[in-house]
């Protein structure tokens, strides 16, 4: 089946340290975003990418990077510099085209130890 | 700049019971309105969107929206609530002009009471 791939479900942090949040993709979408979620807000967009190679900041992507170097994969580090790291990562893709819908994956929940 | 309000961030219903969630968008072109639902710790799925033609538009779930250019409004309604229906509900909305970004409102979480 297609469909979007978030991994790990789970994942802790210490202090000081980056980790990167994986998302793949088999749907052959050209673009593929990444959202942060806190609760009892809705959804901001951190980084977006509409074609390899190439992307661009969201509304908050200070203390983010991605990178996107395979049309199916689109990682998130989240670094040192994002002093509220904790918070539901959630990746989407979709295909060319304003009126086509964004799929989403199941989220990778980050929490600081 | 768009935007999009979702009036009320808790609703509670009966079982049974009509489910009206609203949702307020603003856009200076016609704009591409969706509808996703969320359960707790998993993604977003597509309940319905509205693009052109038809006003009334039916999604999964027994969910339906009507799009009101007049009232720059897409609320989400469902006769009768059932108590799968308990999750949070985000409105979006995006145009030609945004490309392919959303802009989404801050949610509705449904209760449905039994």
């Amino acid at each position: 089946d297609g469909g979007i791939t978030q991994s790990p479900k789970y994942l802790f942090r210490k202090e000081g340290q980056n980790v990167t949040l994986s998302c793949e993709q088999n749907l052959n979408h050209d673009a593929m975003y990444w959202y942060r979620q806190d609760p009892g807000q809705g959804l901001r967009l951190i980084y977006y990418s509409q074609i390899v190679n190439d992307f661009q900041k969201g509304d908050i992507a200070e203390g983010y990077s991605v990178s996107r170097e395979k049309k199916e994969s689109f990682p998130l580090t989240v670094t040192s510099a994002q002093k509220n790291p904790t918070a539901f990562y959630l990746c989407a893709s979709k295909t060319w085209g304003g009126n086509q819908p964004q799929h989403f994956g199941d989220g990778t929940r980050l929490s600081i130890l | 700049a768009q935007s999009v309000t979702q009036l009320g961030s808790h609703v509670s219903v009966s079982e049974g019971a009509l489910v009206l969630l609203r949702c307020n968008y603003s856009s200076s072109v016609p704009p591409y309105l969706f509808w996703y639902v969320q359960y707790p710790n998993q993604g977003l799925q597509l309940l319905l969107k509205y693009t052109t033609g038809a006003t009334l538009v039916k999604g999964i779930n027994g969910f339906e929206a009507e799009f009101k250019k007049s009232e720059t409004s897409f609320h989400l309604t469902k006769p009768s609530a059932h108590m799968s229906d308990a999750a949070e509900y985000f409105c979006a909305v995006t145009d030609k002009a945004a490309g392919n970004k959303l802009t989404f409102g801050g949610g509705t979480r449904v209760l449905v009471k039994p």
